[in-house]
């Protein structure tokens, strides 16, 4: 399985960037990096995905290494409501989304 | 576009007896996953439907576990005889295909005593 490393927590000031990393060295080249996140008493929410370029959509950013061992997901302003536990996992394509989730890490949000 | 949706949010049973588990997905996905937390543990994948074939099914803790997609649509996931160890929550995820987002569901809390 396709495994990748994430800190345990993390915290941030509410209206603050927060840049949470994630290693996966043993990514293959087909492999896509997605972040989910998982607030409390819910189901894992759909983040952001990436290849090989940097991406931006309405939550947030993820940029991807060039060597691809690495990424960030980047969270512009933190808010209250984006406390949770935080994931990265390769989509090992064309396998589909049976997910090896890791962890995780969980992101408090301070006011 | 209404989200993926399970049946029941929550499930208590007694050891030994028998449990089914309802997913429906989003309208027009053609993937289906099932997932579980154990109590302390991680998020594990259970299994994959394309349509109403099992893509994969390497996640399936042992044959007490029955997963069914007749028809390509909704999916039920039987536990018969249902133990402690089955607690926790499961989930359900629909997804267009592969890299693209998968869409989860709130998930069923099932607790065995």
């Amino acid at each position: 399985d396709a495994k990748t490393t994430q800190p345990n927590s993390m915290e941030s000031n509410e209206e603050e960037p927060v840049h949470l990393p994630c290693n996966h060295s043993t990514i293959s080249g087909t492999d896509y990096i997605h972040w989910y996140r998982q607030l409390p008493s819910q189901g894992p929410e759909y983040v952001i995905h990436g290849l090989t370029s940097n991406v931006n959509n309405r939550m947030a950013s993820l940029a991807i290494a060039e060597d691809r061992k690495s990424s960030t997901l980047i969270l512009h302003r933190a808010t209250l409501r984006d406390a949770a536990v935080y994931y990265c996992i390769l989509d090992r394509v064309p396998y589909g989304q049976n997910f090896v989730f890791g962890p995780g890490t969980r992101l408090s949000v301070l006011p | 576009e209404a989200g993926v949706t399970q049946f029941p949010s929550h499930s208590v049973i007694e050891k030994g007896q028998t449990v089914t588990l309802r997913c429906d997905p989003i309208s027009g996905h053609d993937n289906l996953y099932w997932y579980r937390r154990v109590m302390g543990k991680e998020i594990k994948f259970l299994l994959h439907f394309v349509k109403e074939s099992k893509q994969d099914e390497s996640g399936m803790p042992n044959n007490r576990f029955l997963a069914e997609r007749t028809g390509g649509t909704y999916s039920t996931l039987k536990v018969q005889p249902a133990e402690l160890e089955d607690s926790g929550v499961y989930f359900c995820a629909s997804s267009r295909g592969s890299n693209t987002e998968a869409f989860f569901g709130q998930g069923t809390r099932l607790t065995v005593v």
